[in-house]
């Protein structure tokens, strides 16, 4: 069974940096693309990027470019999303997600439990 | 960007009920839209893929259809435990993916 399990809460200041991971389990993680999605409190799902771990190849979504980097380690089956220049709009709930691609209709299919990421001076 | 906007933002539905949600993309996305439900505190799970593919595990009561620009969720007989918020999910362009804004779907 696979399983996405991810860093505790944080809380930062403004103007820092936070680096949320996501270690994978049960799966080929390299084999499989991950995602970020964040949901600010009561509101919706953004996609923020995702990366191919067997490339390392990351994209991010516009909005993000310049401030968000997502990794990936694949001897510890381990990804990473760090996002910079932290402000209160950026407190939300992060989740890492795994995108199955068979028949080719990319969805994500496993996400992880979500961290809490609280910006506040 | 393809924006995704689904309708209605919310919806109040009896046990039992027949209940559909919509979803309209910007430009055609073919048949690449995903539908997830979202339960408080908890993490989106994946109800269908491939537009009208039911993915492992969820109950047949959930079927969706459509393709091109327009899409519909529906829930044939509402069951307590599927009120929840919806939200479908282009993956047309993998280069940003876009989800819809939700959509509530509350006891009557």
């Amino acid at each position: 069974q696979v399983q996405l399990v991810q860093s505790g809460a944080e809380v930062k200041k403004p103007g820092s940096s936070v680096k949320v991971s996501c270690k994978a389990s049960g799966g080929t993680f390299s084999s499989y693309a991950i995602s970020w999605v964040r949901q600010a409190p009561g509101q919706g799902l953004e996609w923020m990027g995702r990366i191919i771990p067997i490339l390392g190849i990351a994209n991010y979504a516009q909005k993000f470019q310049g401030r968000v980097t997502i990794t990936a380690d694949k001897s510890t089956s381990t990804a990473y999303m760090e996002l910079s220049s932290l402000r209160s709009e950026d407190t939300a709930v992060y989740y890492c997600a795994r995108e199955c691609d068979s028949s080719g209709y990319e969805r994500f299919d496993y996400w992880g439990q979500g961290t809490l990421v609280t910006v506040s001076s | 960007d393809i924006q995704m906007t689904q309708s209605p933002s919310s919806l109040s539905a009896s046990v039992g009920d027949r209940v559909t949600i919509t979803c309209r993309a910007s430009q055609s996305i073919s048949s690449y839209l995903n539908w997830y439900q979202q339960k408080p505190g908890k993490a989106p799970k994946l109800l269908i893929y491939a537009a009208s593919s039911l993915q492992s595990g969820v109950p047949s009561r959930f079927s969706g259809s459509g393709s091109g620009t327009d899409f519909t969720l529906t829930i044939s007989s509402l069951q307590p435990e599927d009120f929840a918020t919806y939200y479908c999910q282009q993956s047309y362009s993998t280069s940003m993916y876009t989800f819809g804004q939700g959509t509530k779907l509350e006891i009557k």
